[in-house]
């Protein structure tokens, strides 16, 4: 059935350096990738998505990139400040539009 | 512009009692999500609405949990008897449009914790 790898399952950075995430999925239909924070005890929110037909977003310190031949993408995020920690997830969009998620990259970043 | 409510915040129960939660989506979406995540876990998808109508349920537990979305706003999940793997977070997640590619809005979850 269709799934996502996410990887690392945690990911610690000095304040500063730059933090990557990456996701493998398996439905080659799959056309939508968003990539959701989550802080503890708090609701995923969206901070970047990309669709198929590009192969690379940036917003501010935030980057996703995506190949879809290999059907992998990844989260960049640089200058990482101590606010970025929480967990991320990417997901992958199939049929309906239905997401299926990873399981999550818990990022901690060190003053 | 309003996000997501869900009610409540947080249940306790016990085995083979049930329960039911609450979701109202933002305004005019048309679509809405009932999620359950586990402890450590990323959300995985029981139920999806567009409109009023059942678009996939294929990994909801029917035997025990039920859903149903009345006039194509508000909505609850029900679970009936619950058991302790049920314990976990659930959360209703809504998008404006019922194409593949919209941004789901969260809400902030009901922990369910079943003792």
């Amino acid at each position: 059935g269709e799934n996502v790898e996410q990887h690392p399952s945690t990911l610690s950075v000095q304040e500063g350096d730059s933090a990557v995430i990456k996701c493998t999925y398996s439905d080659s239909a799959s056309n939508y990738f968003p990539w959701y924070k989550q802080e503890l005890g708090k609701r995923p929110q969206l901070i970047i998505d990309i669709r198929s037909n590009v192969g690379e977003k940036k917003d501010q310190r935030i980057a996703v990139t995506l190949n879809k031949t290999a059907k992998h993408f990844s989260l960049h995020i640089t200058e990482t400040q101590p606010e970025d920690s929480a967990v991320y997830f990417c997901a992958a969009s199939y049929r309906q539009g239905n997401l299926i998620f990873g399981k999550g990259t818990k990022l901690s970043v060190k003053p | 512009e309003a996000g997501v409510a869900q009610s409540p915040r947080y249940k306790i129960i016990e085995k083979r009692q049930s329960v039911a939660f609450w979701c109202n989506p933002i305004s005019g979406h048309a679509t809405l999500y009932w999620y359950q995540q586990i402890l450590g876990q990323g959300p995985k998808l029981l139920i999806q609405f567009q409109n009023n109508g059942v678009v996939d349920d294929s990994q909801l537990p029917k035997d025990r949990f039920s859903a149903e979305r009345l006039k194509g706003v508000d909505s609850t999940l029900k679970i009936q008897p619950a058991k302790l793997e049920d314990s976990a977070v659930y959360l209703c997640a809504s998008s404006p449009g019922t194409g593949g590619r919209d941004t789901q809005y969260f809400g902030p979850g009901t922990r369910l914790t079943v003792l």
